[in-house]
């Protein structure tokens, strides 16, 4: 009865490769979210998604995209994958202000 | 640029009450402020939000002052399972724009 879930929770790969993060909400909401957390714990959202209308962060690479088959689900996909984007990313959702993360994804690139 | 900013760290005693204070200058008329805990390998939680005043829940108050330039964030009595770190956020919604911004994140190491 997890409320957001994310798959997998661990992932590592190389450099140039392509992949991606599956997250699902069963609660309801309206609202889904991707954060990113680096190594410094510094949490930055990436982007929003409500009602099929997406709303970035223009600091995100346009290497990474989000991808909502439904109201449950929004994954992300990450092409040509660089050293630097090894950090947790995080999905959230939401019905008003209050999130609910899910338990994250460590992604490591080599 | 919307900026949340708060302390790096904090140190206390089993006991005493804590209070941790976020910066947010810009924000909006109709922006919230939310705070949420995270323990490692977890997701953040929330804890609590608030627009105005106080604000009390089970676990926490919030104060925020009539500018609403900042706000405290307060645990009373905090013991050893409150460790963790503690991050302010804001959503500056702004005329037509749209930033969830975090701050960095507040360490909270309770001591027996």
């Amino acid at each position: 009865d997890t409320a957001v879930s994310q798959t997998p929770k661990y992932l590592v790969t190389q450099m140039g490769n392509d992949k991606s993060i599956k997250c699902e909400q069963n609660l309801g909401h309206d609202t889904m979210y991707w954060y990113k957390q680096d190594s410094k714990k510094f949490l930055k959202i990436m982007f929003s998604y409500n009602n099929k209308e997406l709303i970035i962060n223009e600091t995100v690479p346009n290497r990474f995209s989000p991808k909502s088959p439904d109201k449950a689900h929004l994954n992300l996909h990450i092409n040509s994958l660089e050293l630097g984007d090894s950090a947790v990313y995080f999905c959230a959702s939401s019905l008003a202000y209050e999130q609910y993360f899910g338990p994250g994804t460590r992604l490591t690139v080599t | 640029l919307a900026k949340t900013t708060q302390p790096i760290s904090m140190d206390s005693y089993e006991g005493q009450e804590v209070n941790i204070t976020c910066s947010h200058n810009n924000i909006a008329t109709n922006d919230y402020i939310t705070w949420y805990q995270q323990f490692p390998s977890q997701g953040p939680r929330f804890i609590i939000q608030g627009y105005k005043t106080k604000v009390t829940n089970e676990v926490a108050s919030l104060f925020i002052p009539a500018d609403r330039k900042s706000s405290t964030l307060s645990l009373p009595r905090v013991s050893l399972s409150d460790t963790a770190v503690y991050y302010c956020l804001v959503d500056y919604s702004g005329a037509g724009s749209y930033q969830l911004t975090f701050g960095k994140g507040t360490k909270l190491s309770v001591i027996p």
